[in-house]
C-alpha cells in the first residue's frame, strides 16, 4: 500500500529564516505530487505541483520555491519567511495528474514568530 | 476564475440523523468530484469519490452527482458524533485544467 511521509509536524520559526519542508511517497511510483497551504479557518491553496523529477509548476507568486529531486521526494523551501507563510502546509500525492483522487500527509504546522 | 462553493455551516443534527452536506461549482466541464473529511488539526481524509451522473454508495456515506445543475453532495445516514469534522468538496477535469479545486468545506457537528 501507499504511504505518505512528511515532516516536521510543528515548526516554529523567526521572520526572515529559512524554511525546508520534506514530503516522500512510499509504494508507488512517478506519483504526482503537490504542495498546499491552508491558513485557519480556510479552504487548501495549490501551491505547486510536480508530474516528474525536476517539472515544477507554480501556482501562486510567493516567496517559496519546491523542489523534485527524486522520484517520490517533494521539497517545500524559502530563502526569507514572511509573516504571511504562518499555516497548516501539506503535501499529497495521485497516481496521475487528471481525474484521480489525492491523498494527503499529516501536515506539518508552521508559526512564524 | 473556477469556484467550489460550500456552506461552511456548521450544519448541526442530532445522532441517528441524515446530513446533507452540498456542493456548487462553477466549470461545467468538470469530470471528477470527491468529498473529504477533516478533522480539527488533522489532514484531509478521502472519503468518497464520483465521476458520472447520479447516486454513489459506500456504507453510510452516499454521494450524488448532478451534472446539469452542477451540484455535488455527500449524505450521511446515522450520523455519530464521530463524523463531527469539516468535509471539503473538491472538483477536477476541466476545472482550472488539470488541478483540482478545493472548497472551503462544510463543519458538521453530530450531537449525542
Amino acid at each position: 500500500s501507499q504511504t505518505i511521509h512528511q515532516w516536521p509536524a510543528t515548526l516554529v520559526q523567526p521572520v526572515g529564516s529559512p524554511l525546508s519542508l520534506e514530503c516522500t511517497v512510499e509504494g508507488t511510483s512517478n506519483p504526482n505530487l503537490y504542495w498546499y497551504r491552508q491558513a485557519a479557518g480556510r479552504g487548501l491553496q495549490l501551491l505547486f505541483y510536480s508530474v516528474g523529477i525536476g517539472q515544477i509548476s507554480s501556482e501562486v507568486p510567493q516567496n517559496l520555491s519546491a523542489s523534485r529531486p527524486q522520484d517520490r521526494q517533494f521539497i517545500l523551501s524559502s530563502k526569507k519567511l514572511l509573516l504571511s507563510d504562518s499555516g497548516f502546509y501539506l503535501c499529497a500525492w495521485s497516481r496521475t495528474l487528471f481525474n484521480q483522487p489525492q491523498h494527503f500527509g499529516d501536515g506539518t504546522r508552521l508559526s512564524i514568530l | 476564475q473556477k469556484e467550489v462553493e460550500q456552506n461552511s455551516g456548521p450544519l448541526s443534527v442530532p445522532e441517528g440523523a441524515i446530513a446533507s452536506l452540498n456542493c456548487t461549482y462553477s466549470d461545467r466541464g468538470s469530470q471528477s468530484f470527491f468529498w473529504y473529511r477533516q478533522y480539527s488539526g488533522k489532514s484531509p481524509e478521502l472519503i468518497m469519490f464520483i465521476y458520472s451522473n447520479g447516486d454513489k454508495e459506500d456504507g453510510r456515506f452516499t454521494a450524488q452527482l448532478n451534472k446539469a445543475s452542477q451540484y455535488v453532495s455527500l449524505l450521511i445516514r446515522d450520523s455519530q458524533p464521530s463524523d463531527s469534522a469539516t468535509y471539503l468538496c473538491a472538483v477536477t477535469g476541466d476545472t482550472g485544467g488539470f488541478k483540482t479545486i478545493f472548497g472551503a468545506g462544510t463543519r458538521l457537528f453530530v450531537k449525542a
